[in-house]
């Protein structure tokens, strides 16, 4: 089993730009879930993917938007990068409720 | 809406003794609580979790209790190794809420 794997592992972008990340589940999950980790903080939720629909949303603003495919892997696009953007993107993948991580992609907005 | 806090921030402890770390959390509705390590550049990795119908969950040298009551539950390593340094994170989830609201992180240090 894989696990969960996303792509690319690091990303350099400039303000204004778009970017789109990607991540493909543990092998049976459906589920899919989008974080911010910023450096030393706690990984915030940014939304859920379930049936190919948004489930849940935290609170982050409308230039984060998302999309899962029927193999259930995921995308996550960020439109209008600001420099606060800058943080490590996680993907959870899970079948219940235990989420398994993947090792994120670092995303650096200049 | 949900909030969890987590303590100490940083934790040295010397090679084979044994580390706690605390977490409390607001809304008496959370249900389930997974701890992560994570390691330097790495994504998180789940240790152990516990659910509320469950008041203490063994695996090895790692043990989690939680109380309801007091809306608080713990990390405990014992006989610590240096592979244990990492950043520990604490988290909450509640049935009605498929996100998981983390704490702010343990800094874990072993010192030789």
């Amino acid at each position: 089993d894989a696990g969960v794997t996303q792509s690319p592992t690091h990303l350099i972008k400039t303000r204004g730009q778009q970017v789109t990340l990607r991540c493909s589940p543990k092998s049976g999950h459906d589920t899919v879930s989008w974080y911010q980790q910023a450096l030393g903080q706690g990984p915030q939720f940014i939304f859920q993917y379930y049936e190919e629909e948004e489930r849940q949303r935290g609170n982050f603003p409308d230039r984060f938007s998302g999309h899962q495919f029927p193999n259930y892997s995921s995308e996550l696009n960020v439109n209008a990068l600001l420099l606060g953007d800058s943080a490590l993107y996680l993907c959870a993948s899970s079948l219940g409720r235990t989420q398994y991580f993947g090792p994120g992609t670092r995303l650096l907005v200049l | 809406g949900e909030n969890v806090e987590q303590h100490p921030s940083t934790l040295s402890v010397q090679e084979g003794d044994s580390a706690v770390i605390k977490c409390t959390y607001s809304d008496s509705a959370s249900n389930y609580f997974p701890w992560y390590k994570q390691e330097l550049g790495k994504g998180p990795q789940l240790i152990i979790d516990i659910r509320s119908n469950v008041g203490e969950k063994k695996d090895q040298r790692i043990a989690v209790t939680l109380n309801k009551t007091a809306k608080h539950f713990s990390l405990h390593i014992t006989e610590t190794q240096p592979e244990d340094s990492a950043v520990y994170f604490c988290a909450a989830s509640m049935d009605s809420n498929y996100q998981l609201i983390w704490g702010a992180g343990t800094k874990l240090i072993i010192k030789p």
